[in-house]
């Protein structure tokens, strides 16, 4: 299996809350991020964690992290049309970088 | 805008062609990656140069060569193309091995 598993697709409403699951297999992954992609963009960094930490917050994201079920989210509140995107979760260690497949977000007025 | 710029951003060529895909960064970054990205598929790590020496090669076929002439600059070289390789080949930059990525906007390859 993949080492990093995301769901492909993802639909809401605007301003309703999106919540992107993202599973990995190393349990030695020292930083776990989110990626977001827009058309014809490179990824951008939205937020990163730290193996040992369980939650971070930055305004409308906030990232869970189950160290032990190896389980990783990305809740965006108040979802805007402008968040539509595709969503990649990454995990790393060493000079090793991991992505998932993309969730692609569809937020629907 | 990351500080990552990729040149060019549409690339078509034949599969007997010849070409190079440049990446450039001016961000004093140490580690520069290749990756593929192929529709409904995760990113494919290719190549992990750190400062300047290549780290990583992850069983890429020898029609891909790397080059990392500088810490600010990482090409692709590519030649006798398949047309299974054309997909969106992002570069990007981190400032050790264990930070996160900066990346490019990426070249679309296509080969036909």
């Amino acid at each position: 299996g993949e080492d990093v598993e995301q769901s492909l697709f993802l639909s809401v409403r605007e301003g309703d809350s999106s919540v992107i699951n993202c599973t990995y297999t190393d349990s030695s992954s020292t930083y776990l991020y989110w990626y977001k992609q827009e058309p014809g963009a490179g990824l951008q960094l939205l937020t990163y964690i730290f193996s040992n930490m369980d939650m971070k917050q930055d305004q409308r994201l906030t990232v869970l992290l189950n160290k032990k079920d190896k389980h990783l989210s990305l809740r965006i509140a108040d979802t805007q049309t402008g968040d539509s995107a595709i969503y990649f979760c990454a995990e790393s260690k060493n000079n090793d970088m991991r992505f998932g497949a993309g969730t692609r977000l569809t937020v629907k007025p | 805008e990351t500080g990552v710029t990729q040149t060019p951003r549409h690339l078509v060529m034949g599969m007997t062609n010849k070409k190079s895909l440049k990446c450039e960064q001016h961000l004093g970054h140490n580690a520069m990656y290749w990756y593929k990205q192929s529709a409904k598929k995760p990113l494919e790590l290719m190549f992990v140069y750190s400062l300047e020496e290549r780290v990583e090669n992850n069983s890429v076929p020898s029609r891909f060569s790397p080059e990392c002439p500088n810490s600010s600059h990482l090409f692709l070289h590519l030649h006798t193309l398949q047309p299974e390789d054309s997909a969106l080949y992002l570069c990007a930059s981190s400032p050790t091995g264990n930070t996160e990525a900066f990346f490019g906007q990426g070249t679309r390859l296509t080969v036909v």
